[in-house]
């Protein structure tokens, strides 16, 4: 059973708009969140990431949202580049389980020009 | 800057073959991870090791081994290569983040694409 979830495989924005990449996760013991991009023939970077004592991280473009609550979290980029077209994965981390990461099935993004 | 290398890019190899992939990291980081990448499954973690000799199953360690005899070298091995086991393979390293107040970020090689025919 997949513990980190994003539901959309792929999402189509125009350049200059916002775009909205989403995640869940279902286990209550991750405390530390990480979005990853990558391109294709390329290694994941690492973008944000936002620790459970926050609900809300900014760099630049780039904003991660958390909402402990409802096990949510969401990657806002605006304004959306042609060059932000990649994967994104979401990924989580238990205090308790060393440094390991569970990540989602990554979402497709694609920025229109 | 972090930098982690992988020995191959694109390897091409026949069912039943012994597989080598090496991974190398300058960072000096404890961790090192090996993971397979594969449409809509995400990354998922084969193998990781927190230290020389140490090493822990992920959660798809089936058909595969690892071997870590130094700090900065992690290698994968595919001991009887199958069809099944076609992917991208990753893999990451990172800093023991628990004792140095770090994030968890994990750094990633460009990976290596795997085909067994």
């Amino acid at each position: 059973d997949q513990q980190v979830k994003q539901n959309s495989p792929s999402l189509s924005v125009q350049e200059g708009r916002i775009s909205i990449l989403n995640c869940d996760y279902t286990n209550s013991m991750f405390d530390y969140f990480l979005w990853y991009k990558k391109y294709p023939a390329e290694g994941p970077t690492f973008l944000i990431s936002i620790s459970s004592i926050k609900d809300k991280n900014e760099d630049g473009r780039f904003t991660v949202f958390l909402n402990k609550s409802a096990k949510h979290l969401s990657l806002h980029i605006v304004p959306s580049q042609p060059g932000d077209s990649a994967v994104y994965f979401c990924a989580a981390s238990a205090h308790n389980a060393g440094n390991m990461l569970t990540f989602g099935g990554g979402t497709r993004l694609m920025v229109k020009p | 800057d972090v930098k982690v290398t992988q020995s191959s890019r694109y390897l091409v190899k026949r069912t039943g073959e012994k597989v080598f992939l090496e991974c190398v990291q300058d960072m000096d980081h404890e961790n090192m991870f090996w993971y397979r990448q594969d449409p809509g499954l995400g990354l998922r973690l084969i193998y990781f090791s927190y230290d020389v000799k140490m090493k822990e199953k992920g959660d798809i360690p089936e058909g595969y081994s690892v071997s870590r005899e130094k700090k900065e070298r992690f290698s994968l091995i595919l001991e009887s290569a199958s069809t099944n086991q076609t992917s991208m393979y990753l893999c990451a390293s990172s800093l023991r983040s628990a004792q140095r107040g770090a994030g968890y970020e994990q750094y990633f090689g460009p990976g290596t694409r795997l085909t067994v025919t």
